[in-house]
């Protein structure tokens, strides 16, 4: 049980634009940033979106990160084949004084 | 080349010990806190430590407190994680991974991982 929550997948048509949720608490999500990080099959994760909202270099701008509150969310527009990962959420937690993920959710290109 | 290289994982038995490192090379290391991240087989992320840049500040998720220490050689750029008495359930890739900021999750270098099994 991860103490961030994300659907356990999302899927959509190629062009098309899908939203990931990352839900926490304020112990978590809403007094910490928020990073997103894509995993594709047999590799390392990579960092897309780090302080709740800014993309490394190299990251296209069609992936997007915000926060609201004690939830987060991941958009990526005009999904595209390559997207087809598995992508956390991840932050600090306060209470726990430990860093914590959400359990992922594995994007599907149809 | 900006990297992080994982080694030392293998096969334990249940109870062992095992010592897991990253070797950082490319970027000033004694700049940045370093975590150890795992992935048990066929499932998620799982944050496991943290070490401030001077290896003086340090904390762990519950599931590893008293068993596993990370700790770090600023003059050989390396991290370790030493895991005493392993169980099944620490079966998995870890990764090490790096942040600018200390107390904050984003890490934007990550290594390749080592697979440790722990089995009888």
């Amino acid at each position: 049980q991860s103490v961030l929550t994300q659907p356990p997948s999302v899927s959509a048509a190629p062009g098309q634009k899908v939203t990931i949720s990352c839900s926490g608490s304020n112990s978590n999500i809403e007094n910490n940033y928020v990073s997103w990080y894509q995993q594709l099959p047999g590799t390392a994760p990579k960092l897309l979106i780090y302080d709740n909202n800014k993309r490394p270099s190299g990251v296209p701008d069609r992936f997007s990160g915000s926060k609201s509150g004690t939830s987060a969310t991941l958009g990526i527009t005009g999904l595209q084949t390559g997207d087809e990962a598995d992508y956390y959420c991840g932050t600090w937690d306060s209470s726990l004084s430990a860093g914590v993920f959400g359990g992922g959710t594995k994007v599907t290109v149809l | 080349q900006v990297q992080l290289v994982e080694s030392g994982g293998g096969v334990v038995q249940p109870g062992r010990s095992l010592r897991v490192s990253c070797a950082a090379s490319g970027f000033t290391f004694n700049t940045y806190a370093m975590h150890w991240v795992r992935q048990a087989p066929g499932k998620g992320l799982e944050w496991v430590a943290v070490i401030s840049f001077d290896g003086n500040n340090k904390y762990y998720a519950d599931s590893v407190k008293g068993r596993f220490t990370i700790s770090r050689d600023n003059s050989e750029n390396t991290v370790y994680l030493q895991m005493n008495s392993l169980t099944a359930e620490d079966t998995g890739v870890y990764h090490c991974a790096r942040s600018s900021r200390w107390l904050q999750l984003g890490a934007d270098l990550w290594g390749r991982g080592t697979l440790v099994t722990v089995s009888s």
